[in-house]
């Protein structure tokens, strides 16, 4: 059971570049949800969505860009990156948004330069 | 404003020490309190969850406390292990439905033999 997936890990990208990070879970959860993590801030919300056909921004959208493919896959797109977006990107699944158990995915750490 | 605070910001001990990492809140309703531990290089992984009604609750060498009235949570880690070196964090939901998180920036705890 691989819970929540991510790829790649690693990315380094230029300025103005565009990119696309994956996300899939496997636990049939309804609930993804996109976080960053920068240092000495706590885990931000991006973008979520509640459940297999809706999306809704976080505290923290813009400059990226989100699409619910189906129940499983959740991506997050950086159409022009910009050194702002460094950071370290979670993808996270729960039942439902109200439920307490959140799983997350081991992170993309992207760079631009 | 909603937020969590932890203290301290990083902490030191070494191997078979105790050690109590604190969460202060200000969220209002308030419904449930989570904390994380998140590996270095690792997604946030769940130790537990203390929903308004529960003063304590224990997961193996961890136990977790809650006080409402002060709005006030501990974690206490007992015979402290290296495996045990790693951010704990604590998040808090917030808001109509309780579907946001809001989270703290963390304790990083290093143990050291």
């Amino acid at each position: 059971n691989a819970g929540v997936t991510q790829n790649p890990k690693f990315q380094v990208l230029k300025t103005g570049q565009s990119m696309t990070l994956q996300c899939a879970q496997d636990m049939n959860h309804n609930s993804m949800y996109w976080y960053r993590q920068d240092p000495g801030m706590g885990l931000r919300l991006i973008y979520y969505s509640a459940s297999e056909g809706t999306t809704d921004k976080g505290e923290v959208p813009n400059g990226y860009n989100v699409s619910r493919l189906n129940k499983r896959e959740f991506s997050l797109r950086l159409e022009s990156a910009a050194p702002s977006q460094t950071s370290v990107y979670f993808c996270a699944s729960a039942l439902d948004r109200a439920n307490y158990g959140y799983t997350f995915g081991s992170g993309t750490r992207l760079t631009v330069v | 404003k909603n937020q969590v605070e932890q203290s301290p910001q990083s902490l030191i001990i070494l191997e078979g020490k105790n050690c109590t990492l604190q969460c202060n809140y200000t969220v209002s309703p308030f419904s449930n309190l989570r904390w994380y531990k998140q590996d270095t290089g690792r997604g946030p992984v769940s130790l537990t969850i203390m929903t308004f009604s529960e003063n304590t609750k224990s997961n193996g060498r961890y136990t977790a406390t809650l006080d409402a009235d002060t709005k006030q949570s501990s974690l206490h880690i007992t015979a402290s292990q290296l495996s045990d070196s790693a951010s704990y964090i604590c998040v808090v939901p917030f808001g109509e439905g309780q579907g946001n998180l809001i989270f703290g920036k963390g304790t990083k705890l290093s143990v050291k033999p």
